[in-house]
Order: C-alpha cells, then structure tokens, then sequence
C-alpha cells in the first residue's frame, strides 16, 4: 500500500515567516516527489517537483528531499496572505501516475 | 496556449443514474489521467490514458470506464451513481514518459442525491 502522510494543520504562521510543509512517503520506490497548492474550491497547481536529494529552490519556495528518511519538504520563505490555501504533496513511483497526501492546510495571517 | 479544459464545471445527478465527464489536454501533451477528490481528501488516481488506451488504473470497480479519443481528448464515465461518488473530479494531463508533471483541469464538482 502506497501511502502519503502529511500534517493536516491547520498551520498559521504570521505574514512574512517561513511556513514549513512535511511529507512522508511509504514506497522506497518513489522516484519524483510534487508540491501543489490548492485554494479552496479550485484545482491543484504545481508548485515544484523534485528528484534527487538535497534542496531546490524557486523564488520563494524550497522542496528538500531526503529519500534514506522517506521524507520531502516544502519551505515557503516571506510567507504572504495569498499563500493561505491546502498544499498537497504527491509521489510518483514510477508508474507515471500520482499519489497524493491528504493536505496541510496553511493559513498566513496579515 | 490553451491549459487543461474540463467539462461540465458542475453536475447533480441521482443514485443509479450515468454520468460522463470529459477532458481536453494541454496544448503538446498526449496522456490523461483522471483523479477523484472527495471533500477534505487529497486526489485519487482512477486510471491514465494514452494512445487511446487504459494504461493504468487504480483502486476504482468497473463502474468507472474511460475513453481517449485520437486528438488525446478523454471522457470519464461513472455507470450506476452512489451518494459516494459526490467529488471533484480531476484530469490532468502530461506527456507520456518524457516528464514526469501533471498539469490539473478546473475540474467538474459532481453531486450524488
């Protein structure tokens, strides 16, 4: 059984402070690892995806992957009020399709 | 450059009717998967089409079936509507063993009475 953890939250952290999002993963098989964000009522969308150890940044966001711990992070620097909406982390294993963790809610407060 | 488009945005239908969604990729990709969201979940992968054919499905009964048409376009169909097929229901699309990223439609919220 493939499974997707991650912290439901809610998670509030103040505008302009580092949100930081946690994701574990079952499958040692997993090879590409996804952050979307998704707002309420609306589709997800691809923040960033990662595949090898180690960090990646893009503009404010930074996925950090660790396969030995099964773990993938999102950091989310200068969080801002329109940051606030449910970020979902996914694994593919391979098999080109997506698995998904149930969410973390994150709130900025203005 | 056109995104993922889906159709329709919402629907109501009633226990034991038929339902079909469809989907039009993005602009350059060949595979559509189809994923269902039920409230507070995150997605689930029903099944991945490419070439006009089911590639993989997941955790679904036959009730769920699909189709891709020649110009990559999908449909979803549910047969046989329970309370607990009311979700959101997703496709996404992505090309086919070059990149691993899926780009999500709008979505079409689907309600069971």
């Amino acid at each position: 059984q493939k499974e997707v953890e991650q912290n439901s939250g809610p998670l509030s952290v103040p505008e302009g402070a580092i949100a930081s999002l946690n994701c574990t993963y079952s499958d040692r098989g997993s090879q590409s690892f996804f952050w979307y964000r998704q707002y309420s009522g609306k589709s997800p969308e691809l923040i960033m995806f990662i595949y090898s150890n180690g960090d990646k940044e893009d503009g404010r966001f930074t996925a950090q992957l660790n396969k030995a711990s099964q773990y993938v992070s999102l950091l989310i620097r200068d969080s801002q009020p329109s940051d606030s909406a449910t970020y979902l982390c996914a694994v593919n294993t391979g098999a080109n399709n997506l698995f998904f963790g149930t969410g973390t809610r994150l709130t900025v407060i203005p | 450059d056109a995104g993922v488009t889906q159709s329709p945005t919402h629907l109501i239908k009633t226990r034991g009717q038929q339902v079909t969604l469809r989907c039009s990729p993005k602009s350059g990709h060949d595979t559509v998967s189809w994923y269902q969201q039920a409230l507070g979940q995150g997605p689930q992968f029903i099944f991945q089409y490419y070439e006009e054919e089911e590639r993989q499905r997941g955790n679904f009964p036959d009730r769920f079936s699909g189709h891709q048409f020649p110009n990559y376009s999908s449909e979803l169909n549910v047969n046989a509507l329970l309370l607990g097929d009311s979700a959101l229901y997703l496709c996404a699309s992505s090309k086919y063993r070059t990149s691993m990223d899926q780009y999500f439609g709008p979505g079409t919220r689907l309600l069971v009475l």
